[in-house]
């Protein structure tokens, strides 16, 4: 059983530059939520894709989008970096939308310079 | 504003002695996470507990949850060194689809 695989794993940006993160879920999940963490705070909920439809979000701006495709598999889309985006970009996958625990990825770790 | 809570933030205890983290949510919920968190890595998911009164256990480590108080405790039984790491709870709301994390407690157990 694969688990869930981020790419890439460490990336550099400046700001104004747009990014796009990766996740393929684990074998049978067809959700997948995105959380952003800041170093030494817990992960704060970006949004949440079911069956390719996003179906929650938290309080991220409109320059945060994603995407999940018919796989499961998704992508987070950052627009006009700001440095304040700094942070490990963690994708979770799950069997259904809150009944089920989340399987995390290692995270991709954004820095913008 | 949905808020968790947990305390406490830090913690250092000896091997072998008992211990207890809280958390505390400031919404209507039946469903809370806890995970674990060791430095530099990400998330292992602990328990799932998806109903008042829900208990469940793991080795050392016991979870329970009381949706009338929104309180969910984490309970550690003669720590092992094995157990250092910082620990979350989270919180689900059926009604708009988010997960919200506490603020974690960063656990240091001392051989």
């Amino acid at each position: 059983e694969t688990g869930v695989t981020q790419s890439p794993t460490h990336l550099i940006k400046t700001r104004g530059q747009q990014v796009t993160l990766r996740c393929s879920s684990q074998s049978g999940h067809n959700t997948v939520s995105w959380y952003q963490q800041a170093l030494g705070q817990g992960p704060q909920f970006i949004f949440q894709y079911y069956r390719e439809e996003e179906n929650g979000r938290g309080n991220f701006p409109p320059r945060f989008s994603g995407l999940q495709f018919p796989n499961y598999s998704s992508e987070l889309n950052v627009n006009a970096l700001e440095l304040d985006d700094s942070a490990l970009y963690l994708c979770a996958s799950s069997l259904e939308p809150g009944n089920q625990p989340q399987h995390f990825g290692d995270g991709t770790r954004l820095s913008i310079l | 504003e949905l808020k968790v809570e947990q305390n406490p933030l830090f913690l250092s205890m000896q091997e072998g002695k008992n211990y207890t983290i809280y958390c505390n949510y400031s919404t209507t919920s039946d469903r809370l996470y806890w995970y674990r968190q060791d430095p530099g890595k990400s998330l292992e998911s602990l328990f799932v507990l998806l109903s008042n009164g829900a208990v469940k256990q793991e080795g050392r480590l016991m979870a329970s949850l009381d949706t009338k108080a929104r309180l969910s405790t984490l309970h550690i039984t003669a720590a092992v060194h094995d157990l250092s790491a910082t620990y979350f709870c989270a919180v689900f709301t059926s009604g708009t689809y988010k997960y919200i994390f506490g603020t974690g407690t960063r656990l240091k157990v001392l051989a």
